[in-house]
């Protein structure tokens, strides 16, 4: 079974330019997050979709931030533009969606805004 | 608002040692709670999830508890070895699917 999908692995660019990132999930998994997570940190959520759905984007900051699920597999979050805060990794997860269904996380994008 | 934490944040042991890594947590409402390992650069392995009806989960020499009433778990490595060496996490599971992250302790086990 292939695991969560996610490029680029890494991405450097400057600031106010754009940069978008792309998730690919686990196959049949309807649910899929986009977490940040600062170094030392836990993950933190920016939005959780159920199939196309965005049900929880309350932490995703909508001036700069956005995301897309459009035929409720494959997602891009997008940042617009991009601030020396941004720096961070970003993650991706999926799970079946069922309450006590495990996350499985993506290997992330690693940001770097200079 | 749950809060997770995670104490010690960083841990060293000589290879061979049995250990408890901690995980504590504000409010006992909760569905499940999830224990991840994360390698430097990776993303995060999920190694045991608990459901709130269940007191321990375990996996091979990895046994994790969970105490509901006093916010409390656990997770015990059995002889550790070097590869063990990474960033462990846990995550509290509300409803809606929303989980809550503590910052992870970061084991080194030398050999």
């Amino acid at each position: 079974e292939a695991g969560v999908v996610q490029s680029p692995r890494y991405k450097i660019i400057e600031k106010k330019q754009p940069v978008a990132f792309w998730c690919n999930p686990i196959s049949g998994h309807n649910t899929l997050y986009w977490y940040l997570q600062n170094l030392g940190q836990g993950p933190e959520l920016l939005i959780r979709y159920e199939n196309e759905e965005a049900v929880d984007d309350s932490q995703l900051p909508k001036d700069r931030f956005s995301a897309e699920r459009l035929k409720g597999v494959d997602s891009t979050l997008k940042i617009q533009p991009a601030e020396l805060g941004d720096s961070a990794v970003y993650l991706c997860a999926s799970s079946l969606g069922r309450d006590n269904s495990p996350l499985h996380f993506g290997n992330g994008t690693r940001l770097t805004v200079t | 608002k749950q809060e997770v934490t995670q104490i010690p944040a960083a841990l060293s042991v000589p290879e061979g040692e049995n250990l408890v890594l901690n995980c504590s947590f504000t409010d006992s409402a909760i569905y499940n709670l999830q224990w991840f390992r994360q390698d430097p650069g990776k993303g995060l392995t999920s190694l045991l999830l608990i459901q709130s009806s269940q007191r321990e989960q375990t996996s091979g020499r990895l046994n994790a508890s969970l105490d509901k009433s006093s916010g409390r778990s656990t997770l015990y490595i059995a002889a550790s070895q070097p590869g063990d060496s990474a960033t462990y996490l846990c995550a509290v599971s509300a409803n809606a699917g929303k989980s809550t992250f503590g910052d992870g302790t970061t084991l080194t086990v030398k050999p």
